[in-house]
C-alpha cells in the first residue's frame, strides 16, 4: 500500500520555540493532507486540512495562528507549532488521500510525531 | 452532525476467541466510507478494514470482518481467533463530507 512518512518522529523542545513537522506522501500524490492531535488515552481529533496550493482549513477551536499549516507541493504537507507551550505536547498525525484513486478507501496516515514541550 | 459511537471504553477476549466491537456513526451523506483501525502503543494507525456505503456485502480482510447494516447504522467490527498481538485500541471512523470523524475507541486485551 501506499507509505505516508512523518519528520521527525519524536521532538522535545523548549516552552516558547517553534516545531515543525512534516508529512509527505512517498508514492502518491495528495492533494489533500489531513492533520490530527491525539491526547493520551483519547480519541484522534482533526486540527486542519491542508490545501495544495491554497489555505488550510481549520476546524473549530483551533488557533490557525499557532498551528501554521503549509501544503507546498502534491506531497509535502508542514505543520508548525509557533511558540510552543507544555499543553501542547501532544500525539501529531497526518493522514493523506491518493488523488488519483476515486475510492473512499485510498486513505493513509503516518506514523506520527511525539511532541514533548518543556 | 457527523457522529462516531464507540460504546465499550474496554474489552477483554480470550486468546483464539472470536470478539465484536461495536460501532455506530450518523451521518447525513450519501456516500461515505467506514474504516476500522488498530493503533497499538506505538502509535501508528495499522488500517484493518474498510466498508463502502454502497457496497452490498460485507467487507472481511483475512480474520477481520465488519458487519454493515446500514438500516441501523451500524459497522461493528469482528476478530476472529483472536491472539495476544491483537491486544490495542480500536478506533471506528468515518469518512463523509471529505473528513474523517472518529470514535473514542476500544481498548482491546487479549488474555492468554
Amino acid at each position: 500500500g501506499a507509505v505516508v512518512s512523518q519528520h521527525p518522529s519524536w521532538v522535545i523542545c523548549k516552552s516558547g520555540t517553534s516545531v515543525k513537522i512534516e508529512c509527505r506522501s512517498l508514492d502518491f500524490q495528495a492533494t489533500t493532507m489531513f492533520w490530527y492531535r491525539q491526547f493520551p488515552k483519547q480519541s484522534l481529533m482533526l486540527m486542519a486540512t491542508s490545501n495544495e496550493g491554497s489555505k488550510a482549513t481549520y476546524e473549530q477551536g483551533v488557533e490557525k495562528d499557532k498551528f501554521l499549516i503549509n501544503h507546498a507541493s502534491l506531497t509535502l504537507s508542514t505543520l508548525t507549532v509557533t511558540s510552543a507551550h507544555p499543553e501542547d505536547s501532544s500525539f501529531y498525525i497526518c493522514s493523506a488521500r491518493d488523488r488519483t484513486s476515486g475510492s473512499l478507501r485510498e486513505q493513509f496516515f503516518g506514523p506520527g510525531t511525539r511532541l514533548t514541550v518543556l | 452532525a457527523q457522529k462516531i459511537t464507540q460504546t465499550q471504553p474496554g474489552m477483554f477476549v480470550q486468546e483464539k476467541e472470536a470478539v465484536t466491537l461495536d460501532c455506530t456513526y450518523d451521518t447525513s451523506d450519501p456516500s461515505y466510507g467506514l474504516f476500522w483501525y488498530k493503533q497499538p502503543s506505538s502509535g501508528e494507525m495499522i488500517f484493518l478494514i474498510y466498508q463502502g456505503s454502497y457496497d452490498q456485502q460485507n467487507a472481511t480482510e483475512g480474520r477481520y470482518s465488519l458487519n454493515f447494516q446500514k438500516a441501523r447504522k451500524s459497522a461493528n467490527l469482528v476478530i476472529s481467533a483472536s491472539q495476544l498481538g491483537d491486544s490495542a485500541m480500536y478506533f471506528c471512523a468515518s469518512y463523509n463530507f471529505n473528513k474523517f470523524y472518529f470514535g473514542s475507541g476500544t481498548k482491546l486485551n487479549v488474555k492468554p
